[in-house]
């Protein structure tokens, strides 16, 4: 069964800290690693990785993934209020036949809190 | 772009009963993945529907079923509420952007379902 593992489960900084959150995964047939970002309503599409090593880039928040050990990271720079969210950490992975079909395993998810 | 909709937003049912939630889709995507998030057990995928087949399933009982119809329009239905099945239900629409030839996923903004 697929599974996802993100770390810390919370984690509390104040503004203008930088703040990494981890994300292991054990999946057969990997497809791609989704990142999102919920606030009290829907999650929020952040980033998509299918390629190791190759960091990906949204302003103040980038994602790079290991496919050898099975890990992604979330950097977020110069954090602001506005940050705090629950960030998840989602894989996709094929079927035997070769297709997703829109299948997600998540994480349970890092709480981040951003003091003024 | 018109986003993915849900109705209703809220409900309250009593175990026994019965729900149907409705999910419509981004305009011109043909899949649409229904989940469950709880606070103990996170995201769940529940099933994935693409013109008007269920392709893929998640691990929940019977109980849980689904349907899409032509417009790609979605409709989740639980039969015999139980306690547990109090949750934000989420539908998420996929398809290809036209103009970016890029896949991409939205989800809607949840039902809440509580169960009393």
């Amino acid at each position: 069964e697929d599974k996802v593992v993100q770390s810390p489960l919370s984690l509390v900084v104040h503004e203008g800290d930088t703040v990494t959150l981890n994300c292991s995964y054990e999946v057969t047939n990997f497809r791609s690693l989704l990142w999102y970002k919920q606030e009290k309503k829907a999650p929020t599409f952040l980033f998509m990785l299918t390629s190791s090593g190759i960091e990906k880039k949204s302003g103040r928040l980038s994602s790079i993934l290991d496919k050898k050990e099975l890990f992604s990271i979330l950097n977020i720079t110069a954090t602001q209020t506005g940050d705090s969210a629950v960030y998840l950490c989602a894989v996709e992975a094929f079927d035997a036949g070769g297709t997703s079909y829109g299948k997600l395993t998540f994480g349970q998810g890092t709480i981040l809190t951003v003091h003024p | 772009k018109a986003g993915v909709t849900q109705t209703p937003r809220y409900l309250i049912k009593t175990r026994g009963q019965q729900v149907t939630l409705s999910c419509s889709p981004i305009s011109g995507h043909r899949s649409v993945s229904w989940y469950q998030q709880t606070p103990g057990q996170g995201l769940q995928f529940l099933f994935e529907y693409f013109s008007e087949t269920q392709r893929n399933k998640g691990n929940f009982p019977g109980r849980f079923s689904g349907r899409q119809f032509s417009n790609s329009r979605s409709e989740m239905n639980v039969s015999t509420l139980e306690l547990g099945d109090s949750a934000l239900y989420l539908c998420a629409s996929q398809g290809r952007d036209r103009y970016s030839n890029k896949d991409e996923q939205f989800f809607g903004p949840g039902t809440r379902l509580t169960v009393l």
